[in-house]
């Protein structure tokens, strides 16, 4: 399958200051999704972006196909930003990333 | 639109049981696929239904199994619970087969004991 990597594994931020998270991936996919989990288990759906830039709000992601990584920014972040972010790719079924917990204090 | 419903959302079994989760996908969704994750182990698939037919098989022993039926739901079951088992189940909700973009229940917490 195909191998997921997520960086960092751990992020610290001051409440107000901007993080990049990176997702690399060993194979061609046909999809590449970002989730934050909630504190209850759900996977929230950030990002389905197997290319190009896409942007909502204080969140945008980059996804560079034939280098084989894609990148999360966070913007002004906010206390609710905390949890884990995780990156999934996939050909048929999505492989996860182990995920960035992301901290941000007030 | 509603999103998808797992149930029961959490769940306490004895070694040795079975058990049966169920995810209602999204309306007009027709795939439906599972995941364990665990803290040791992460996010893992164990399959994928469309159609009523297993399209797509992970890395998990026979004792897990799924079925879909004609309006789309499935259900996932487990044999002879072991406690390794004890994970977070979630199904995942796909308008097409394999790689379309994925939505996510709110998951079934499954405790073994």
């Amino acid at each position: 399958g195909i191998q997921v990597e997520q960086s960092p594994p751990d992020l610290i931020l001051q409440e107000g200051a901007n993080s990049t998270l990176r997702c690399n991936f060993s194979d061609s996919v046909n999809n590449l999704q970002w989730f934050h989990q909630n504190p209850w288990g759900q996977l929230i759906n950030l990002f389905y972006i197997p290319s190009g830039t896409k942007q909502n709000g204080r969140l945008s992601a980059t996804t560079v196909a034939t280098e084989r990584y894609s990148l999360l920014y966070i913007s002004s972040s906010q206390t609710t930003d905390s949890g884990v972010y995780f990156c999934a790719a996939a050909t048929h079924n999505l492989f996860f990333g182990t995920g960035t917990r992301l901290t941000v204090i007030p | 639109k509603a999103g998808v419903t797992q149930t029961p959302r959490y769940l306490i079994k004895t070694r040795g049981q079975q058990v049966t989760l169920s995810c209602s996908p999204i309306s007009g969704h027709r795939s439906v696929s599972w995941y364990q994750q665990t803290p040791g182990q992460g996010l893992q698939f164990l399959f994928e239904y469309f159609s009523e037919t297993q399209r797509n098989k992970g890395n998990f022993p026979g004792r897990f199994s799924g079925r879909q039926f004609s309006n789309s739901r499935s259900e996932m079951n487990v044999s002879t619970l072991e406690l390794g088992d004890s994970a977070l189940y979630l199904c995942a909700s796909s308008f097409g087969q394999g790689a379309r973009e994925a939505f996510f229940g709110q998951g079934t917490r499954l405790t073994v004991v």
